[in-house]
């Protein structure tokens, strides 16, 4: 088990640039959640997959943002034509089941800043 | 709608002090509640969880939780305070029937040597 892999640790990208961020989950969890968290606040749901299928996308997924988790494993976040908004860190998370039983195991995050 | 509130933002103790960090919960039923820790600049990492039995919940690194269903309440406490312990804590509770979570603002708990 070597917990959840995110990458890059560190973002910097000028505004209006597209960034792609990876998260590989704990291999057998089957479920991986993505999670916004600006400064000085907790983290917010922004999607879910359950193994490829993307099941909810948050309010908070502007249609600049996509993810897509292909064949159930690694999992991606785009942001197009970013936005100084958009600077925050993204969390990945996986689970082995319902998630809400077992607790997410996450990964350390993406820190993006958008200058 | 459930929502956590951790209210206080801030938290200092001296090295070796005891510690309680607050959160208090509205949910429709009996919730499961999640304490989560994060160090700078790192991910979120799970301290302990509540899901039914026992109210007072162990978890690692010498933390413990009591659900007050009377008080609507999960707090977080520790006997004796680390200098390792600074970091922020969140508090969390699933929304209900889901898998998303509903995190707190944080507390973020500073330790004087």
């Amino acid at each position: 088990d070597t917990g959840v892999s995110q990458d890059p640790r560190h973002k910097i990208t000028k505004r209006g640039q597209n960034v792609t961020f990876r998260c590989d989950p704990i291999s057998e969890h089957n479920r991986l959640y993505w999670y916004r968290q600006t400064l000085g606040q907790g983290p917010e749901f922004l999607t879910y997959f359950q193994n490829e299928a993307q099941l909810e996308k948050s309010r908070l997924l502007s249609d600049r943002f996509s993810a897509e988790r292909p064949k159930g494993s690694f999992s991606t976040l785009e942001i197009q034509r970013t936005e100084q908004g958009d600077s925050a860190m993204y969390l990945c998370a996986s689970s082995r089941r319902t998630g809400d039983t077992y607790g997410y195991t996450f990964g350390s995050g993406t820190r993006l800043t958008v200058v | 709608a459930q929502s956590v509130t951790q209210p206080d933002i801030h938290i200092t103790v001296s090295e070796g002090a005891s510690l309680e960090l607050r959160c208090n919960y509205s949910y429709g039923a009996t919730p499961y509640l999640f304490w989560y820790v994060q160090s700078p600049g790192q991910g979120l990492q799970l301290l302990l969880k509540y899901f039914s039995g026992d109210t007072l919940v162990q978890g690692i690194k010498g933390f413990e939780a009591e659900f007050k269903r009377s008080q609507s309440s999960f707090n977080l406490r520790k006997p004796s305070v680390h200098w390792s312990d600074a970091a922020e804590y969140f508090c969390a509770v699933p929304t209900s029937g889901t898998y998303k979570y509903i995190f707190g603002t944080g507390t973020r708990l500073k330790v004087l040597a």
